[in-house]
């Protein structure tokens, strides 16, 4: 079974400060991953994923994501923060034997201060 | 135009009532599902059709009845509703089934059960 770990429900950084949202997962097989944004009252759009080509993902919006097999991680940054970047992050997973579905993590709300 | 709408986007209803929630996308996508997203924010999978066959059928109440009459459709029929069913139902498509597959959502129909 695979399962992720968004570590801290709430990040709050200053406006042009580095963003760092981080996301552990666990799987059997070889992983896919996922960063999902949902703006208040919006459905979650796609931010980046990680299919096994490259280790560093570049996304929308300036962020990007690392994969790190060694250390079960797919941590989402950004280099300087904005006030539009205020949103709840998803990290993913996919790619079990089962099938089909994807799992979620928790969220992490990242807030931004001015 | 919205790629994948929902309807309706508000739904307040007594306990013990008949709801549906429609959902539509013009994306061609081959596979639709249903996730539900409570009240903090933890987005769960009910359901997802391929081609209008039932692939995912998660571990939930069978008051929950989802049908799909072609494949850019897919409706979610609730009977006898309870107040543990008060959420945000998302209904979201992807390409095909496979694990890499981005998936798009819908905007989201908020239900409120008094």
């Amino acid at each position: 079974a695979q399962s992720v770990t968004q570590l801290g429900s709430h990040v709050s950084v200053s406006e042009g400060a580095l963003v760092l949202l981080r996301c552990n997962y666990s799987s059997s097989v070889p992983p896919y991953l996922f960063w999902y944004v949902q703006y208040p009252n919006q459905g979650l759009q796609l931010l980046l994923k990680y299919t096994s080509a490259a280790t560093l993902v570049k996304g929308i919006n300036g962020f990007e994501a690392e994969f790190k097999k060694s250390e079960t991680s797919f941590h989402l940054t950004k280099p300087s923060a904005h006030m539009s970047d205020a949103a709840e992050y998803f990290c993913a997973v996919s790619g079990d034997t089962g099938g089909f579905k994807t799992i979620f993590g928790a969220g992490t709300r990242l807030f931004v201060k001015a | 135009d919205t790629a994948v709408s929902q309807t309706p986007k508000y739904l307040v209803t007594q306990m013990g009532n008949d709801k549906s929630i429609k959902c539509e996308q013009n994306l061609g996508h081959d596979t639709m599902y249903w996730y539900k997203q409570d009240s903090k924010k933890f987005l769960k999978i009910m359901f997802s059709y391929n081609n209008k066959e039932l692939i995912i059928n998660e571990t939930v109440p069978n008051r929950f009845s989802p049908k799909s009459p072609d494949k850019a459709h897919l409706n979610l029929h609730i009977n006898s509703l309870e107040l543990g069913d008060s959420a945000v139902y998302f209904c979201a498509s992807s390409q095909g089934s496979a694990s890499t597959d981005t998936q798009y959502f819908g905007p989201g129909t908020r239900l409120t059960v008094l």
